[in-house]
């Protein structure tokens, strides 16, 4: 099993949509929890981390559920400029911060 | 202004050449790492530093090796052992204290063997 693990997608949304991506991690020590945003050829931006009591950004909302070791990212009323690679990262307390980022989702945002 | 510098952007390395990438970052982070992504495909831990000196393989460190040797600089090179180096490669450095924990990341490399 993969230490981090989510749905590569695509995901073909229509503006206004709303869509919710899980990324799942294997090991419970687990501390740190993030999402981020990776525009075609750039280098990846953080979008947002996430909390043990849910944390929400404008249209962003983030959850961890550490007992089925996964988080979520929704997104409501989606907009063309959300399309992009979005990369869950987890970073245990152990093992010397083995920061690991998640293989992605991609998103398409369609008018 | 603080960050996290990576050079070349674009790189070409012959067959059987060893290269190096650059990555240096005036944050102050004790922590540093290097990740390959492949078109299509997350990023894949190569190494990582937790302080100077002091280094641990990623998940697809053969073919790799880094050097810390100062708390600002992380140096990866490619050695001709790498069968298959033509990739993204991404330079991050991260801090740790308590809750408030980011990544900030370099430009990346585009490495290209011709």
């Amino acid at each position: 099993r993969k230490e981090v693990e989510q749905d590569p997608g695509p995901f073909n949304v229509p503006e206004g949509a709303t869509v919710a991506f899980n990324c799942t991690y294997s090991n419970s020590a687990s501390q740190s929890f993030f999402w981020y945003r990776q525009d075609c050829r750039k280098e990846p931006k953080l979008l947002m981390s996430v909390y043990s009591s849910g944390n929400e950004d404008g249209r962003f909302t983030a959850q961890l559920n550490r007992a089925s070791q996964y988080i979520s990212l929704l997104i409501r009323d989606s907009k063309l400029s959300d399309s992009a690679t979005y990369l869950c990262v987890v970073i245990p307390v152990t093992g010397g911060f083995k920061t690991i980022f998640g293989a992605g989702t991609r998103l398409f945002v369609k008018a | 202004d603080g960050g996290i510098t990576q050079s070349p952007k674009y790189l070409f390395r012959k067959e059987g050449q060893n290269v190096t990438l650059s990555c240096e970052q005036n944050l102050n982070h004790d922590a540093m790492y290097w990740y390959r992504q492949d078109p299509g495909q997350g990023l894949r831990l190569i190494y990582y530093s937790q302080i100077v000196n002091d280094f641990q393989k990623g998940d697809i460190a053969e073919g790799y090796s880094v050097s810390r040797e100062k708390k600002e600089s992380f140096p990866l090179t490619v050695t001709s052992a790498q069968k298959n180096p033509t990739a993204f490669y991404l330079c991050a450095s991260i801090f740790f204290r308590g809750g408030n924990t980011e990544a900030f990341f370099g430009q990346g490399t585009r490495l290209t063997v011709v």
